[in-house]
């Protein structure tokens, strides 16, 4: 079956670590995306890619990294400059194509302490 | 940018009732989503609108897209328990370019379904 795959589903790391979170899809789409949801905020873009080896900083990507190396692969580090980092992180993925509709994995939590 | 303003921010209801939910904004949008997030998962597609005045049904959902292209609403007909959920509203505002970058989401509404 076609689908998101986010590992792991949960993450602890103590404050001041670099931390990368995994996603890969087998959708064969085109553009992928980071958002990061807090309780009562709704989700909020991180990065976002359309193509291979490019990449573009969302509405909050402070103390985010991303790369894009494969159009399967697109993995999230949160560094120790994220004053916050403690979130649900939700990786996302559409066809290149206007307008169209996200599809989600099934995110992973990280506890930063 | 453009802001989504959705409502009810929750709603607790019996098993069997009808559900209703909106999403508003001050700017003309081009697409409306609709999402269900289960606890600790991602969010699911449920109904995608993208034209003014349709009106789209998925099962016992029902979405429409407003008239004005400044709103959208979601019925939901005889509720059962695994309706829990909260609901997410999205939509590509009419400048926003049609990628995900200009895609913007509501706060949610959390549905809790007392039996």
């Amino acid at each position: 079956d076609g689908g998101i795959t986010q590992s792991p589903k949960y993450l602890f790391r103590k404050e001041g670590q670099n931390v990368t979170l995994s996603c890969e899809q087998n959708l064969n789409h085109d553009a992928m995306y980071w958002y990061r949801q807090d309780p009562g905020q709704g989700l909020r873009l991180i990065y976002y890619s359309q193509i291979v080896n490019d990449f573009q900083k969302g509405d909050i990507a402070e103390g985010y990294s991303v790369s894009r190396e494969k159009k399967e692969s697109f993995p999230l580090t949160v560094t120790s400059a994220q004053k916050n980092p403690t979130a649900f992180y939700l990786c996302a993925s559409s066809i290149q194509s206007y307008n169209s509709p996200l599809h989600f994995g099934n995110g992973t939590r990280l506890t930063v302490t | 940018g453009q802001q989504l303003n959705q409502s009810p921010q929750s709603m607790f209801i019996q098993e069997g009732e009808d559900v209703s939910m909106n999403c508003t904004s001050s700017s003309i949008f081009n697409t409306w989503l609709w999402y269900k997030q289960d606890p600790g998962e991602g969010p699911v597609l449920l109904i995608a609108l993208y034209k003014a005045g349709e009106l789209t049904s998925n099962g016992r959902l029902t979405a429409q897209f407003g008239i004005t292209r400044k709103d959208s609403f979601l019925n939901i007909s005889a509720s059962i328990p695994s309706d829990v959920g909260i609901y997410f509203c999205a939509g590509h505002g009419k400048y926003s370019g049609g990628g995900a970058d200009g895609l913007t989401f509501g706060k949610g509404t959390h549905l809790i379904i007392q039996p």
